[in-house]
């Protein structure tokens, strides 16, 4: 099936620094997500993005975190700086379009901030 | 506001049947994905249902009840490699960008 793949798939980085997440979507899907998940809870929705903007974030989306899709390339979350609670495994997800329910996960990135 | 509630784990016999269960509540219901986890991987899309009533789809097979805010998810002939975190996760109308709000899983252990 698609694939949505993410890079890296773990990454370790001291509190206060920047950390960027990368994600190559689906090639031709429309809508892109970033999901967290703390070990041994649910995936918790942070923010979708179509268009070029983002349309929709959650409460966890703090002002630290930034997402982006230059050129149609990677889409990519960034937190800067990063804090303690920020550890979790970070999901990336695409999907193709209006009314198609069907979200594709990547296999996620795990951050670690010291 | 919005929840979905799932069991956190289940133990079934190989070869017998599956019942994962799946509550929720939302202003504005506008369909519910389950989706399959292993450990350390992606998750998997299985099925998707907006009406009421049974969707067989072989081995999965979907069930929605709207009016009660409930879903189950059945696997029958269950086989060792079934053994997976099973997430429920449920779209709101009110969702301007096309949001699924996940339940915690249930972890399903298939044994001999």
């Amino acid at each position: 099936g698609p694939k949505v793949l993410q890079i890296p798939s773990h990454q370790i980085i001291d509190m206060g620094q920047m950390v960027t997440l990368n994600c190559d979507p689906v090639s031709n899907h429309l809508y892109f997500y970033w999901y967290k998940q703390i070990l041994g809870q649910q995936m918790e929705f942070l923010v979708n993005f179509y268009n070029g903007k983002v349309m929709e974030k959650s409460k966890l989306f703090k002002d630290q975190f930034s997402v982006e899709r230059p050129d149609g390339s990677y889409f990519t979350l960034k937190i800067q700086p990063t804090a303690l609670e920020d550890s979790a495994v970070y999901f990336c997800a695409s999907s193709p379009g209006q009314g198609r329910n069907t979200l594709y996960f990547g296999a996620g990135t795990r951050l670690s901030v010291l | 506001g919005q929840g979905v509630e799932q069991p956190a784990k289940l133990m079934s016999v190989e070869g017998t049947f599956a019942r994962v269960n799946c509550t929720y509540s939302t202003s504005g219901f506008n369909g519910l994905s389950w989706y399959q986890q292993r450990e350390g991987q992606a998750p998997v899309f299985l099925s998707y249902v907006v009406l009421d009533g049974l969707k067989d789809s072989g081995h999965f097979s979907t069930f929605l009840s709207r009016s009660n805010g409930y879903s189950y998810l059945l696997l029958t002939e269950l086989q060792i490699k079934d053994s997976a975190s099973y997430l429920c996760a449920v779209r709101d109308r009110a969702s301007s960008g096309q949001k699924l709000v996940f339940g915690q899983g249930t972890i399903l252990k298939v044994y001999l």
